[in-house]
């Protein structure tokens, strides 16, 4: 099955940019990268998703490898309010199931 | 208001007893899930219904039932509650949001609610 690594943590200083690495090497050819967030306890939150271009939205970019085996998700300006866990998750293949890896645990140091 | 809402929040129940979970979902979704998480781990598929007459197992379906009421519930019972299914449980909606072109694909994201926490003594 496909899956996901990310470092278990980093920090980053407020006001500056949050680069969370994805390694997905095992990733089919024709399926999406998403990234979500859960603060505390709470839901995961969607922020972004992507296939062979880069994304980018009012929350992240996101930057894909042109092999798509790696993947980057960049917070431009930190927020103490962005210090959650990011998850980078990919499908098993043919199903639309999520496998969640543990996620990196991103702290925003003020 | 939330898309996805889910009750009770917050339950402990203790060994043996029958609980229900209930999710609710105002976005229209056809596809519905429900998780469990536990401590320090990622989330794990329980149940899976990609409409009201379709339900499918996802990796720990074991000790677990569901019932998808209408388009917009979808309830988890624990049908006799033990201390190993303490853990978080999240419920999640999407759309196969379908893209356009000639290899038109399922981006089908998922929107998760808020979570209940569930205790079993």
């Amino acid at each position: 099955d496909a899956k996901t690594t990310q470092p278990p943590s980093m920090d980053c200083a407020e006001g500056r940019a949050a680069n969370l690495p994805c390694n997905h090497s095992t990733i089919s050819g024709n399926e999406y990268v998403y990234w979500y967030r859960q603060i505390h306890s709470q839901g995961p939150q969607y922020i972004i998703h992507g296939l062979k271009n880069n994304e980018t939205n009012e929350m992240a970019s996101l930057i894909i490898t042109e092999d798509r085996k790696s993947s980057t998700l960049i917070l431009p300006h930190a927020t103490l309010r962005d210090t959650a866990v990011y998850y980078c998750i990919v499908r098993v293949p043919g199903t639309y199931k999520y496998i969640f890896g543990t996620g990196t645990r991103l702290k925003v140091l003020a | 208001d939330a898309d996805v809402t889910q009750t009770p929040r917050n339950r402990i129940t203790k060994t043996g007893k029958r609980i229900m979970l209930e999710c609710s979902q105002t976005k229209g979704h056809d596809r519905m899930y429900w998780y469990r998480q536990d401590p320090g781990l990622g989330l794990r598929l329980i149940y899976y219904s990609f409409d009201v007459k379709d339900i499918n197992k996802g990796e720990i379906s074991d000790g677990y039932s569901v019932s998808r009421q209408a388009q917009a519930k979808f309830s988890l019972s624990l049908e006799s509650a033990i201390p190993n299914q303490t853990a978080l449980y999240f419920c999640a909606t999407s759309d196969p949001g379908w893209t356009s072109g000639r290899e038109s694909q399922s981006t089908d994201t998922q929107y998760f609610g808020p979570g209940t926490r569930l205790t079993v003594l």
